[in-house]
């Protein structure tokens, strides 16, 4: 299917596990974006990605990796998941650096 | 650091109100402001404005840029409950252009 798909849609995770969640687009955008939204913060940004293989950090980045070997694809990794990182994640992703984003439609992780 | 400010942070109307978003901003190398709507899922776009004073319309929303004073409004006329949603205010810009959100305003419209 053609669009932003994120996987999977719903996790959840012990504390001191590593956890990745999936982000692929069909459209060879150039730039991906991960997000977390939280009540009370809306949505900041982790990491971006300009290509495959630049990737750069955003407002909240402590605790996530990122990888971008494939322009279609770029995951999320949290190293040792933490109660604080249970948020909803969205990717995005945009042909252009000013160009409005086109977004996945999350995951919802739980660290409990 | 890059602010965007929307209020208010919820509202609740009757349907065929009329309402007023806000939207101001403090952002370095501002391009654009966009506007999106975010029901259960994803933030899907409305608008993106870049150029003072021309106003964006669809259907029964449209919304205006102000560059001068930083701010932007989207209105929405004969609102109906499907209109209840997160509204939220983005502006690209800073020093790798890229989005940064507002906490979004809430909308409820009742029947």
């Amino acid at each position: 299917d053609a669009g932003i798909t994120q996987s999977p849609r719903y996790k959840i995770t012990e504390t001191g596990r590593q956890v990745t969640l999936m982000c692929h687009q069909t459209w060879s955008h150039s730039y991906m974006f991960w997000y977390r939204q939280d009540l009370g913060h809306g949505l900041r940004l982790i990491y971006y990605s300009a290509a495959a293989d630049i990737t750069d950090k955003g407002e909240v980045p402590d605790g996530y990796v990122v990888s971008r070997s494939k322009t279609e694809n770029f995951p999320l990794t949290l190293e040792s998941a933490t109660r604080s990182q249970t948020s909803v994640y969205f990717c995005a992703s945009s042909p252009e650096v000013t160009y409005g984003y086109t977004f996945g439609s999350g995951t919802r992780l739980t660290v409990v | 650091e890059d602010k965007v400010v929307q209020s208010p942070l919820s509202l609740v109307v009757h349907e065929g109100d009329t309402v007023t978003l806000n939207c101001s901003y403090e952002v370095t190398n501002f391009r654009s402001l966009l506007w999106y709507k975010q029901e259960k899922k994803a933030p899907t776009f409305l608008f993106m404005l870049t150029s003072s004073g021309i106003e964006k319309k669809s259907g029964r929303l449209s919304s205006i840029l102000d560059k001068k004073e930083l701010f932007s409004i989207l209105n929405i006329t004969a609102t109906q409950t499907g209109d209840s949603a997160v509204y939220l205010c983005a502006v690209l810009g800073g020093s790798n252009y890229k989005l940064t959100f507002g906490k979004g305003t809430l909308l409820t419209v009742n029947p």
